[in-house]
């Protein structure tokens, strides 16, 4: 069956460490891959995309990889900051033209 | 205005009630999604509309629900009969429509089933 993972539902950094989320996925072939954060109470915020022929995608501090042999997305936030606290969501190309979400993983990053 | 509109923003029916949920998308966004997210999950895709064609609704749980979309604009979510289970955020998003598009979402619909 489908299914969509992301490493843990929880994850405490100290502040200044670098953050790594992983999104792993089963029996989808997508041509790219999203990630979104969330705040409490809020819609999902865009953040990078990446597609299937690309292996790393860089925006400020933020860093996505994408494996297609492995099915994995890793999600890297460097020089973290309290602001960063979050859900992160990964999200891909599902059966036609709608969009699949992770569960996400709650990011706390500690002072 | 600039971003996806959702009305109400929380709502709260007495089981076995209809409501409507509302959703004003970016101007000019062909594509618009609704998504049904629970407590701690991600968004779980209910519809997808391309203007006004629903060109999806395999996500929707029940012939209970029903969403449209006449105009290509403005959609709107309808839950008849409403059930415990039906209580969630129901999130709408948009995009321009091309591929590689990127989702903009509401901040949701909290619908409260008693």
């Amino acid at each position: 069956s489908q299914k969509i993972e992301q490493n843990s539902e929880a994850l405490n950094i100290q502040e200044g460490k670098t953050a790594t989320l992983t999104c792993n996925y089963t029996n989808y072939s997508p041509a790219y891959l999203q990630w979104y954060r969330q705040d409490p109470g809020r819609g999902p915020v865009f953040l990078l995309l990446i597609r299937e022929n690309e292996k790393e995608k860089r925006k400020e501090r933020l860093k996505v990889t994408f494996d297609t042999t492995l099915k994995q997305s890793l999600f890297h936030i460097t020089a973290s900051q309290p602001a960063d606290s979050a859900t992160y969501l990964c999200a891909l190309e599902g059966n036609g033209q709608n969009f699949v979400f992770g569960p996400g993983t709650r990011l706390s990053v500690l002072p | 205005g600039a971003g996806v509109s959702q009305s109400p923003r929380y709502k709260v029916a007495k089981r076995g009630q209809d409501v409507a949920l509302r959703c004003d998308p970016i101007s000019g966004h062909v594509s618009l999604f609704w998504y049904q997210q629970a407590l701690g999950q991600g968004p779980e895709f209910l519809t997808y509309f391309q203007n006004e064609a629903q060109l999806d609704k395999s996500g929707l749980p029940s012939d209970r629900f029903f969403a449209e979309r006449p105009e290509g604009s403005v959609s709107t979510l309808k839950i008849q009969r409403t059930q415990q289970e039906d209580s969630a955020v129901y999130l709408c998003a948009s995009s321009l429509g091309g591929a590689y598009e990127k989702l903009f979402f509401g901040s949701g619909t909290q619908l409260s089933v008693l």
